[in-house]
């Protein structure tokens, strides 16, 4: 299975400008989605084929990336973006998720 | 509005089955594929398998294959999982979520999710 690698973690100030990053183990094209999850919810697509914005989803968020690295920014942050964001890629079957990355504000 | 409403939360014992529905709206059912999902609590995703709302056809995660069963009522527009032999490592929340309309697309939408616990 394709793997995907995220880190844990990343703390900034709001107003801040944040990148998320995500590598695979293996090409996925550019069929690299990223999500945003809260606590109790379900995930929330926020960019799709790795720099489509999904409709209604803030301008604040962008995606780049193709073939094994990608990223999701995030500028300016607001104190609602306190979340966990997740890659996931369905190039390759099955599809796979990365392990999430928590986003705190400070 | 497209919206995804899973059932509620199960207390279910080791070895048991239990079977999670989700009833769909607002869109047509038998255009896409939905998607089972598995999400152990602080950790990451797992898709278990997907079924075409419009014939039935599944498609499995090898790891999930003989652990859950996917089925869908057209008439209602619910695509139902069957998960069996229960054990704790099956505790976890369960979501449903739909693939969006081309190839190799992301979950659009998803439901709530559903708690499924093993417990004796």
């Amino acid at each position: 299975d394709t793997v995907l690698t995220q880190s844990p973690a990343l703390a900034v100030s709001p107003g801040e400008r944040v990148t998320i990053s995500c590598r695979a183990s293996e090409s996925v094209s550019t069929r690299m989605h990223w999500y945003q999850q809260k606590p109790g919810q379900q995930p929330k697509l926020l960019i799709y084929g790795a720099s489509n914005l999904e409709s209604g989803v803030p301008a604040r968020f962008s995606g780049s990336g193709s073939g094994t690295d990608f990223t999701l920014t995030i500028d300016p942050v607001e104190a609602n973006d306190t979340a966990t964001y997740f890659c996931q890629q369905s190039w390759n079957d099955p599809p796979t998720f990365g392990g999430g990355t928590k986003l705190e504000l400070k | 509005e497209v919206q995804l409403q899973q059932s509620g939360a199960e207390l279910v014992k080791p070895g048991a089955s239990v079977k999670l529905s989700c009833k769909t709206s607002g869109y047509t059912f038998s255009n896409y594929y939905m998607s089972w999902l598995k999400q152990m609590p602080g950790q990451n995703i797992e898709w278990i398998g997907n079924i075409y709302g419009g014939n039935g056809g599944t498609g499995y995660n090898q790891k999930f294959k003989g652990k859950a069963t996917l089925t869908v009522d057209k008439s209602s527009s619910t695509a139902y999982m069957d998960l069996s032999s229960l054990t704790s490592e099956d505790s976890a929340v369960y979501f449903c979520a739909r693939e969006g309309a081309t190839i190799a697309a992301p979950f659009d939408y998803w439901g709530q999710g559903v708690m499924v616990t093993v417990s004796s």
